[in-house]
């Protein structure tokens, strides 16, 4: 029952920015964008979340669009160590529902 | 960032046996847990709301009486598989609440994940 949808898959290449999107179209007024990351047989690593405004950390950065019905986030220089699954999660009480999220891989 | 810890990080039990995992937040008091299952090449399925001090909130289709779960404290929330089958073999993992005073909202923090095989 995730709310969310992402492309499957997605490559990119060493040191270029990886760009993934998200589609949240029924996003209700107090839901929040959070982005989490699971390299393989770990726990997902949270990256970033955001309200309306786009965010910036020292992991990446979130754009939301004015409408808020999608999202993108931005890993600035993707590095070998980045190539993971990425979940794209609306939520507003934490309950994370997980969607199947984007395969990134990032090759040398 | 914050830390939640599982343990143990895998666990192999008979078939029949109980298996409890532990979820720990190191930093913090986590009044609100969340126990999640994930099979082979598939997503994190949420089995359940952990509150500290009452009962646990379990989604359609989760048996509460074989996937017990206790949050006895602000800092530990447990969850013991009882009578283990081999269809019960998962990669079960659990994650913690917490209040950041910059946002005014709460974030969740994942733990490292319980690797169960069930023989």
């Amino acid at each position: 029952d995730a709310k969310t949808t992402q492309p499957p898959s997605m490559d990119c290449a060493e040191g270029r920015a990886a760009n993934l999107p998200c589609n949240h179209s029924t996003i209700s007024g107090n839901e929040y964008v959070y982005w989490y990351r699971q390299i393989h047989s770990q726990g997902p690593q949270y990256i970033i979340h955001g309200l309306k405004n786009n965010e910036t950390n020292e992991m990446a950065s979130l754009i939301i669009t004015e409408d808020r019905k999608s999202s993108t986030l931005i890993l600035p220089h993707a590095t070998l160590r980045d190539t993971a699954v990425y979940y794209c999660i609306v939520s507003y009480n934490n309950d994370m529902r997980f969607g199947a999220g984007t395969r990134l891989t990032v090759k040398p | 960032g914050a830390v939640v810890s599982q343990h143990p990080s895998w666990v192999i039990c008979k078939s029949g046996t109980s298996v409890k995992i532990e979820c720990r937040s190191l930093d913090f008091q986590a009044t609100t847990m969340f126990w999640y299952r994930q099979f082979p090449k598939q997503s994190l399925m949420l089995m359940a709301t952990s509150n500290e001090g009452s009962k646990a909130t379990y989604e359609q289709g989760v048996e509460k009486d074989k996937f017990l779960i206790n949050h006895a404290s602000l800092t530990l929330s447990t969850l013991t598989v009882t009578s283990a089958h081999p269809e019960d073999s998962s990669f079960y993992i659990c994650s913690a609440e917490i209040t950041t005073f910059s946002y005014m909202n709460t974030e969740a923090f994942f733990g490292q994940g319980t690797r169960l095989t069930v023989v």
